[in-house]
């Protein structure tokens, strides 16, 4: 079946620093979707991806489709306190459910 | 605006017991509807989607259900639950368009904590 890596598993970084994480797919993707997760909380829509190459900004957050079709970024500019969370990937190819990675637990040192 | 809504938050049960957990969706009609099961510290795992009344579809093999009554009621069962049914439990919906149904990116609601003693 479909696999998806997301990577870093976590990260710590100090405020204002950006933060780059990515996730690639085993099989080509027509869509990616990138989504964050706050403690005790669902999941929330960050950016929706549906175009390989597409570039799609979402305030300080920046996720691209990438050209093979196979990997997705996400791009955090200047981070804050706030952007504290767990940052899902999610994909998927035909008609077939959204397949979501591990995430990225990433941690802002004030 | 559409909204979903899960219930309860939480939820404590002993080994063995049923569960019905409960999700409804307000302001669509017709959406895709999920149950994922997440454990501590990882990934969300797809447990069932429905693509209308009456149909599921299961994804993974286990000791649960689930059913959909209504159009936009989703509802996850158990007649006997395991130790290991514990988690973090998320319904989802999306919308669906007339040639590409799952190209809708998904709508989560807040998630049923459910602890199995």
């Amino acid at each position: 079946g479909q696999q998806l890596n997301q990577s870093p598993q976590s990260m710590f970084i100090q405020e204002g620093e950006d933060v780059s994480m990515n996730c690639t797919s085993s099989s080509i993707f027509n869509t990616w979707l990138w989504y964050k997760q706050d403690p005790g909380e669902g999941p929330v829509l960050l950016i929706a991806l549906y175009k390989a190459g597409e570039l799609t900004s979402n305030g300080r957050l920046t996720a691209q489709f990438g050209i093979t079709r196979k990997d997705s970024f996400l791009n955090i500019s200047a981070s804050i306190p706030s952007d504290v969370g767990i940052y899902f990937c999610a994909g998927r190819s035909g008609n077939t459910p959204l397949v979501f990675g591990k995430g990225t637990r990433l941690s802002v040192i004030a | 605006s559409q909204t979903i809504h899960q219930w309860p938050a939480t939820l404590v049960q002993p080994v063995g017991s049923p569960l019905s957990l409960e999700c409804t969706v307000e302001g669509t009609s017709n959406p895709n509807l999920y149950w994922y099961r997440q454990a501590a510290g990882r990934g969300l795992q797809l447990l069932f989607y429905s693509v209308g009344i009456g149909q599921i579809s299961s994804e993974v093999p286990q000791n649960l259900s689930a059913s959909r009554p209504q159009d936009r009621q989703f509802i996850l069962s158990s007649k006997k639950l395991l130790l290991s049914d514990s988690g973090f439990y998320l319904c989802a919906w999306s919308g669906k368009l007339q040639v590409k149904a799952w190209s809708q990116p998904q709508h989560f609601g807040d998630g049923t904590r459910l602890s199995i003693l």
